[in-house]
């Protein structure tokens, strides 16, 4: 079956704007992360969702940073005023409650 | 604070050469321990979990075992497509995964 999609694949911005990052995740899991790779790092988790609960932002590393999940089902991060230290890979995840999560390919964005 | 330490940071063996990797954690609660699989450019790829101490999991030349403190990812006779990033996390009293910084393996033809 399908598995995570994540767009766009690659993103270049200026410093100072907005960005949204779009996830699909598998059909059917209920829980989807969000997490920030950068070079040489772990991945840093950003955000989860579960069902219809309040996600848990507690990875979110200012107010710049925001997500949402539209009828339990595709997710977008938005990044607000856009900083050069926002330059990562942006993974989102999803998993069947609190399974393995199964990741996309993620989204490479650069802030110049 | 979940912690997960990964050993070493980077490892190069001859084909057929078997080795282990190794992840060091320390969880309040541990309800998983995850091993994934990264190739350049692509998202991390879910390889095994393990709940307890004294589990094994194979698969192909891999296998992963846990103790109360490490787990360790053994590779016999790696091949070149084994080159990868393999990383380690560790889910505690929420669902979040805390992640290692992984280990680079390249394996020599």
């Amino acid at each position: 079956g399908a598995g995570v999609s994540q767009s766009p694949s690659n993103k270049v911005t200026e410093k100072g704007k907005d960005v949204e990052l779009r996830c699909d995740p598998i059909s059917g899991h209920t829980a989807l992360y969000w997490y920030r790779q950068s070079l040489g790092q772990g991945l840093e988790f950003l955000i989860y969702f579960q069902g219809n609960s309040a996600p848990d932002k507690s990875g979110l590393p200012s107010d710049r940073f925001s997500a949402e999940r539209t009828g339990g089902s595709v997710s977008t991060l938005t990044i607000q005023r856009t900083q050069q230290e926002d330059s990562a890979v942006y993974l989102c995840a999803s998993s069947l409650v609190a399974g393995e999560q199964y990741f996309g390919p993620g989204t490479r964005l650069t802030v110049t | 604070e979940d912690q997960v330490t990964q050993s070493p940071e980077a490892l190069r063996l001859q084909e057929g050469e078997s080795s282990s990797l190794n992840c060091s954690y320390t969880v309040s609660g541990l309800r998983g321990l995850f091993w994934y699989r990264q190739d350049p450019g692509k998202g991390p790829e879910f390889l095994f979990t393990l709940y307890s101490a004294g589990e094994e999991k194979e698969k192909e030349r891999l296998k992963a075992t846990l103790t109360k403190k490490e787990s360790f990812l053994h590779i016999t006779a790696p091949k070149p497509e084994d080159s990868a990033t393999y990383l380690c996390a560790v889910r505690g009293a929420n669902s979040k995964l805390t992640f290692g910084k992984g280990i680079t393996l390249s394996v020599r033809p």
